[in-house]
């Protein structure tokens, strides 16, 4: 098991454009989260995946969205990028089923970086 | 205002020293604390829970609610202790955890 994925590792994307990230949580996990983390910060919590519904958000603006698949893979989107957004974007699985949802497995992110 | 505080950015001391990382917290609640580590060129982990109440690689950390406070010690520091550590708080209920506020993270030095 290669533990929770993230794709791409890096990203530069310019200010007003989009951006997709994508995150394959650990195998027999079914609760992703997102988290951004800005040089030099702790982790800051975006919002939360389970069933294919958004179940928890954080303090972000309605640019950030996400969406959860069938397989429990997740994608966040970015709108309209601004140059705030530049960080290193995380994202962990846990499992609700397994009523373990404190140990939140994270991958090694992607970096993004907004000119 | 729910919040976690790690007032060091930076921790150096040397093997076999004693460590204490030090993190607060304010929640209105019944906090559930957690300390991650992040190891050179790995992935953020968890390193260990108050609920839990045991020892990882020589760690432990006592969550005292009188002092909203709940620091990480291990008597004697090892190099390869040598990472980032952030203390986390989960605000979550029932079924809603995995929610966490973090620290900024402290860098822990352990030299030679």
């Amino acid at each position: 098991d290669a533990g929770v994925t993230q794709s791409p590792t890096h990203l530069i994307k310019t200010r007003g454009q989009q951006v997709t990230l994508r995150c394959s949580p650990k195998s027999g996990h079914d609760t992703v989260s997102w988290y951004q983390q800005a040089l030099g910060q702790g982790p800051q919590f975006i919002f939360q995946y389970y069933e294919e519904e958004e179940r928890q958000r954080g303090n972000f603006p309605d640019r950030f969205s996400g969406h959860q698949f069938p397989n429990y893979s997740s994608e966040l989107n970015v709108n309209a990028l601004l140059l705030g957004d530049s960080a290193l974007y995380l994202c962990a699985s846990s499992s609700i089923l397994a009523g373990d949802m404190y140990e939140q497995y994270f991958g090694p992110g992607t970096r993004l970086t907004v000119t | 205002a729910q919040r976690v505080t790690q007032p060091e950015k930076l921790l150096s001391v040397f093997k076999g020293a004693p460590v204490e990382l030090k993190c607060n917290y304010s929640y209105s609640g019944s906090p559930e604390l957690f300390w991650y580590v992040q190891y050179s060129r790995q992935r953020l982990q968890l390193l260990l829970r108050h609920i839990s109440r045991e020892s990882i690689k020589g760690f432990t950390a006592d969550l005292n609610k009188g002092e909203t406070s709940f620091h990480l010690k291990k008597p004697f520091a090892q190099e390869e202790d040598s990472a980032m550590y952030y203390c986390a708080l989960s605000r979550g209920y029932g079924g809603s955890q995995g929610n966490l506020i973090f620290g900024k993270g402290t860098k822990l030095s352990v030299k030679p």
